[in-house]
């Protein structure tokens, strides 16, 4: 089966920086992304790592090591409207053999000030 | 463009009751992608089509729940009879590509939140 493991909540001040951490177990891999949803919003695309490395999109970074199965997110300069919920989402090969996405179950980012 | 257009925002129904959940996607997309959310189980994807033809269905939870792409510019997710362990958001989302890198990069509608009483 797929498993992808990530905290639930992460608590950070204005201004930090915070990493989001994920790891995951699955059958194949096709790479690495991150979504942002705001409360009782849609999921929206971050980035995506397919290869071993840094990924920087302006305040965003994102990283993967495919020998660790290991990724993480990187928020510089948090703002409070960073405050939000991050999912990490790999595709993966379900039991059809078809590769769509995985997501984790979700970190939970509070920016306090 | 207008991006990705669900309805009814919101549905409230009894349990019993059939449930039509519409999806539009982008314009150009030919990959589209049925995602049920809940506190409990997270975001789980349900089925998703390319070119309008189902791939892969094996998300869906059970015989009650049932869904079509008669064009590349509608699809229906529907449950019939509604149970309130149905009770999530419902989200419609599509990408296109997906032997490309972008097929990662999937653009969601804002979601049908469906009350099962």
């Amino acid at each position: 089966g797929q498993s992808l493991e990530q905290p639930s909540e992460v608590t950070a001040v204005e201004g930090a920086i915070v990493q989001i951490n994920c790891t995951y177990q699955t059958s194949g891999f096709y790479g690495l992304s991150w979504y942002q949803q705001h409360d009782g919003g849609a999921p929206t695309f971050l980035s995506y790592n397919g290869l071993d490395g840094l990924e920087e999109t302006g305040r965003f970074s994102s990283f993967l090591s495919r020998s660790d199965s290991y990724g993480y997110l990187l928020l510089q300069e948090l703002q409070m409207k960073d405050s939000a919920s991050y999912f990490c989402a790999v595709r993966a090969v379900w039991n059809s053999g078809n590769t769509p996405l995985v997501f984790g179950k979700g970190t939970r980012l509070s920016v306090i000030a | 463009d207008a991006g990705v257009i669900q309805s009814p925002r919101h549905e409230v129904t009894e349990m019993g009751q059939e449930v039509t959940l519409r999806c539009k996607p982008i314009s150009g997309h030919d990959y589209l992608f049925w995602y049920r959310q809940t506190m409990m189980r997270g975001l789980e994807l349900l089925i998703y089509f390319n070119n309008n033809v189902p791939i892969d269905d094996s998300g869906m939870p059970e015989d009650r729940f049932s869904a079509k792409m008669p064009n590349a510019s509608f699809s229906t997710l529907k449950i019939q009879p509604s149970e309130p362990r149905d009770s999530a958001v419902y989200f419609c989302a599509s990408t296109n590509n997906l032997l490309g890198d972008s097929y990662n990069e999937q653009f969601f509608g804002p979601g049908t939140r469906l009350t099962v009483l």
